[in-house]
C-alpha cells in the first residue's frame, strides 16, 4: 500500500525566507508524485508532479520539488516566500507509474499549513 | 471553462436524512473523484469512476453510493446520514491515471 507522510502539519516563514515543506512517500513501485496547495475555502489547486521524468520538477509560482529515490523523499521549495504563499500544501502518491494501469487514485499526506510572517 | 462545479457549496442535515452532492465537469475527463477532507487528515478517497458506467470504491465507501451515467456528472448520494459525515467533500477530474486532478470548490456538510 502507498502512503505519504508530511513532516511538520505547520511550517512559519518570514517573508523572503526559504521554504521548505517536507514529504516522503512509501511505494512499491516508482511512483508519480504531486504538490497540491489549498487556499481557505477553495478546492485544491495542481502546483507540480513527478511523473519519471526529470528529478528536479519546476511548478507554478516559483515553487520546485526534487524526487530522491534513495531517501523516499519529494520536499517542496521556494527560494523566497511570500505573503501570497500562505496556504495548505499536500503532497500525494498515484497509484500510476510509468508502464503501470493505473486508476489515478491519490493518496494524501496530512497536509501542511504554511504560514508567512512580514 | 466552467472545469469541475460542485452543489450545493453548503448544506446543513439532520440525522437519518439523506442528500445528493452533484459533481459536473466540462473537459470530457473519464477518470472522477470524490474525496472527503478532515482537518488534520488530509484527503480520503469516497469513490471513483474511470468513465460512465463504471465506478468503484475507494478508501471509505461506507454510508456513501454513486453512480455515473454521463462522462460530465458524478453525483455522491448519502443515505441515512451520521455526525461521522460531517466532512467538506471534494469531486475532482483527470484526463488519464498519471495526470494531475482539476478539484471543485467543495461541499461543507454538517450533520446534527
Amino acid at each position: 500500500a502507498q502512503s505519504v507522510t508530511q513532516l511538520g502539519s505547520h511550517v512559519s516563514v518570514s517573508e523572503g525566507a526559504l521554504v521548505l515543506l517536507r514529504c516522503n512517500y512509501s511505494s512499491s513501485v516508482p511512483p508519480y508524485l504531486f504538490w497540491y496547495v489549498q487556499y481557505p475555502n477553495q478546492g485544491l489547486q495542481l502546483l507540480l508532479k513527478y511523473t519519471s521524468a526529470a528529478t528536479l520538477v519546476k511548478g507554478i509560482n516559483g515553487f520546485e520539488a526534487e524526487f530522491k529515490k534513495s531517501e523516499t523523499s519529494f520536499h517542496l521549495t521556494k527560494p523566497s516566500a511570500h505573503m501570497s504563499d500562505a496556504a495548505e500544501y499536500f503532497c500525494a502518491v498515484s497509484d500510476a507509474n510509468a508502464g503501470g494501469t493505473s486508476y489515478g487514485k491519490l493518496t494524501f499526506g496530512q497536509g501542511t499549513i504554511l504560514t508567512v510572517h512580514p | 471553462n466552467a472545469g469541475v462545479t460542485q452543489t450545493p457549496k453548503f448544506r446543513i442535515l439532520k440525522i437519518g436524512q439523506s442528500m445528493t452532492l452533484q459533481c459536473t465537469q466540462d473537459m470530457n475527463h473519464n477518470y472522477m473523484y470524490w474525496y472527503r477532507q478532515d482537518p488534520g487528515m488530509g484527503l480520503k478517497l469516497i469513490y471513483y469512476s474511470v468513465g460512465a458506467g463504471i465506478t468503484d470504491k475507494g478508501e471509505v465507501p461506507n454510508g456513501y453510493n454513486v453512480s455515473r451515467s454521463t462522462t460530465e456528472d458524478f453525483p455522491l448520494r448519502l443515505e441515512l446520514a451520521a455526525p461521522s459525515q460531517t466532512s467538506v467533500y471534494f469531486c475532482a477530474s483527470s484526463y488519464s491515471g498519471g495526470y494531475g486532478y482539476t478539484f471543485g470548490s467543495g461541499t461543507r456538510l454538517t450533520v446534527v
